[in-house]
């Protein structure tokens, strides 16, 4: 079954605005990733935050992970028009070797 | 620029032709994947070589198949497809496959592909 869901699976904010997705999954993790994709393109990546991480920063994103509740959350701080895009959460469970992506939300940055 | 190239960008075939996608990685990675992506769907692992071997197959229909001559290039040939087939193909590729690595992936930009 699907590792990884994103919540919500479509946001519209207005630029400079804060948008929060968040990631849950199912099995126990060695590493969760999120990517974005443009329109019908590939996806690129953003962030890799380890099962024994609790937060990491990378410019204006910020991502938190609890395993406790299998949770993670993105947080893109003072939004741009270039941020609409469809970003999406992937685990890569214990054992495995293969990332395993969610549905992904859309993100509507309107200006 | 990812260091993944795709060709061809957009391919319209025939349910009785047969092409191939060609990728291609220029950062030393030892690990290559195609994926699937339909609308509405999540992105799908169709195959994953590592050190040119194919270490994945996810129950992937033959008229579906993968070749990989060198740890750079990957290649997948398509014959007899079908409508339900057509969908973005993305290529990537990682510095090891194993999962105790932190195995980020870099994306090539797709290929579009219509079965008509």
């Amino acid at each position: 079954s699907q590792q990884g869901e994103e919540d919500p699976q479509a946001l519209s904010i207005q630029e400079g605005e804060n948008a929060t997705m968040n990631c849950s999954y199912k099995t126990s993790i060695n590493n969760l990733q999120w990517y974005r994709q443009n329109s019908g393109r590939g996806l690129v990546h953003l962030i890799l935050i380890r099962s024994n991480e609790r937060e990491k920063h990378s410019g204006r994103l910020r991502v938190t992970l609890d395993t406790s509740k299998k949770s993670s959350s993105l947080l893109i701080t003072a939004s741009r028009a270039a941020d609409t895009a469809s970003y999406f959460c992937a685990t890569v469970s214990q054992g495995a070797q293969k990332l395993v992506f969610g549905q992904g939300t859309r993100l509507t940055i309107n200006p | 620029e990812t260091g993944v190239t795709q060709t061809p960008r957009h391919l319209v075939m025939g349910m009785t032709n047969k092409k191939s996608l060609k990728c291609e990685q220029h950062l030393g990675h030892n690990a290559m994947y195609w994926y699937k992506q339909s609308a509405k769907k999540p992105l799908e692992l169709m195959f994953v070589y590592s050190l040119e071997e194919r270490v994945e197959n996810n129950s992937v229909p033959s008229r579906f198949s993968p070749e990989c001559p060198n740890s750079s290039h990957l290649f997948l040939h398509l014959h007899t497809l079908q409508p339900e087939d057509s969908a973005l193909y993305l290529c990537a590729s990682s510095q090891d496959s194993g999962w105790r690595q932190s195995n980020e992936q870099f994306f090539g930009p797709g290929t579009r592909l219509t079965v008509l």
